[in-house]
């Protein structure tokens, strides 16, 4: 089964419009967190956000946030006021911990467009 | 230095050759990671140090790949008897400690075994 579903391959947004990124996890951990990645077409990879599974707020890093339905095992990223350069691909991950040793799960990645 | 930085760029070798990648992290962070990455997909977790241990080493591919750290800094990733299939994006990534939620990723190593 997998652990981090991204069921989105592609999506277009209008700039200025904000635009959801779907992803859902599967843990039997109490304690967990989830992150959102970056990927423009240069490679590199870039850390947007993160929600452990105690907090109780949404995360938020200016224009990102992480809509976090813990019952649901959802974790969807909201990009608010899209612009150009947020055309990329965007990763969920999550972080278990096994026997006192950290694992990271990545999602397939959702291709984001930007259109003009 | 100021970033994460991995050599070489770009590795192209025969079937059957041995090669290292190396990933320098960021000065003072004591965690470091290492990712898989196939063309066109997510990103395949194979091993973390902390510091110079790596607790679980389940997650490398298969004994022809292993993986040391050395004074808390530079890391090798080794893959012996390269096969086509080890063709990939090989990222290192390194964070203040394996607990902090910000990791900064290299730029990659592209291995191309041919």
């Amino acid at each position: 089964a997998q652990k981090i579903t991204q069921t989105q391959p592609g999506m277009f947004v209008q700039e200025k419009e904000a635009v959801t990124l779907d992803c859902t996890y599967d843990t039997s951990d109490q304690s967990y967190g989830l992150f959102w990645y970056k990927q423009p077409s240069s490679g590199e990879m870039i850390f947007l956000i993160y929600q452990g599974s105690y907090d109780e707020q949404n995360a938020t890093e200016g224009r990102y946030s992480l809509n976090f339905q813990k019952a649901r095992k959802s974790a969807n990223l909201v990009i608010s006021a899209s612009q150009l350069g947020d055309s990329a691909m965007y990763f969920c991950a999550m972080r278990e911990q096994d026997s006192g040793t950290y694992k990271y799960i990545f999602g397939t990645g959702t291709r984001l467009k930007v259109l003009a | 230095g100021a970033g994460v930085s991995q050599s070489p760029s770009n590795k192209v070798t025969e079937k059957g050759k041995d090669v290292e990648l190396r990933c320098d992290p960021i000065s003072g962070h004591t965690a470091l990671y290492w990712y898989r990455q196939r063309l066109g997909q997510g990103l395949e977790f194979l091993i973390y140090f902390q510091g110079n241990s790596a607790p679980d080493k389940s997650g490398l591919p298969s004994d022809r790949f292993s993986a040391e750290r050395t004074g808390e800094s530079v890391s090798t990733l080794t893959i012996q008897r390269t096969q086509q299939e080890d063709s990939a994006v090989y990222l290192c990534a390194s964070s203040l400690s394996e607990g902090a939620p910000e990791a900064f990723f290299g730029q990659g190593t592209r291995l191309t075994v041919v």
